[in-house]
């Protein structure tokens, strides 16, 4: 089946430092990734999807300058957190379509961001 | 704005009982309807999804989900659980057709006992 692998799974920085995330899709091609955000107990809200050789397209109260997303490759998105706050520490999912006719996403293992 | 709605946040069952966890839906248009676990320290894992055709759908691990159209509504459910089925269940939409993002309801955390 679909894989999607992130990488870190974890990561623990000093405030006002730069994270970034990557997300692959393992053993297909993912023109579209999409990247969210959850919250301890609480649901999956959409951060931003992110296409292949174009610009992310963000979700309404996201800052694009701060939260960069990169998609070089049919394989590879990027997520990087600019100038890390405590409140931005959260587990950062990412998802790719399969490739089906219609979406079936698979979501990477996440990765938990703790801002100091 | 589309939403989606999961009306039970935290469910304890004993392990045989029968399960059946809501789902309702706000969007009227043409709709993708999908149910995701997540089992503790695990990635969200697909367990069914309906695009179109029998609205009674099977899945993974003897989970089925019916689509009622007329109540907005896609039901997960299964005759009985066991204690490895203790996760948390995400309800999940998309509309219309192409790659669109999912709108994931708040969840319900399902909690076996043995």
């Amino acid at each position: 089946g679909a894989v999607v692998s992130q990488h870190p799974s974890r990561v623990i920085c000093k405030s006002g430092t730069s994270v970034k995330i990557e997300c692959r899709s393992l053993d297909f091609q993912a023109t579209t990734m999409f990247w969210y955000r959850q919250f301890p107990k609480q649901s999956l809200m959409l951060m931003a999807t992110s296409n292949e050789g174009s610009k992310a397209t963000y979700e309404q109260g996201v800052e694009k300058d701060k939260f960069l997303i990169n998609h070089a490759s049919l394989t590879l998105s990027t997520l990087t957190v600019t100038s890390a706050h405590p409140e931005d520490s959260s587990f950062y999912i990412c998802s790719a379509n399969s490739g089906g006719p219609v979406d079936t996403q698979y979501f990477g293992p996440g990765t938990r961001l703790t801002v100091l | 704005a589309q939403s989606v709605s999961q009306h039970n946040h935290h469910v304890i069952l004993s392990e045989a009982a029968s399960l059946e966890l809501g789902c309702n839906y706000s969007y009227g248009g043409t709709v993708n309807l999908f149910w995701y676990v997540q089992y503790p320290g695990q990635h969200l894992q697909l367990l069914l999804k309906y695009f179109s055709g029998d609205p009674l759908v099977k899945g993974i691990k003897g989970f089925e989900a019916e689509f009622i159209k007329s109540k907005f509504s896609f039901n997960l459910r299964k005759p009985s659980v066991q204690w490895s089925d203790t996760a948390e269940y995400f309800c999940a939409v998309t509309r219309g057709t192409g790659r669109r993002a999912l709108t994931f309801g708040s969840g319900t955390r399902l909690q076996v006992q043995p």
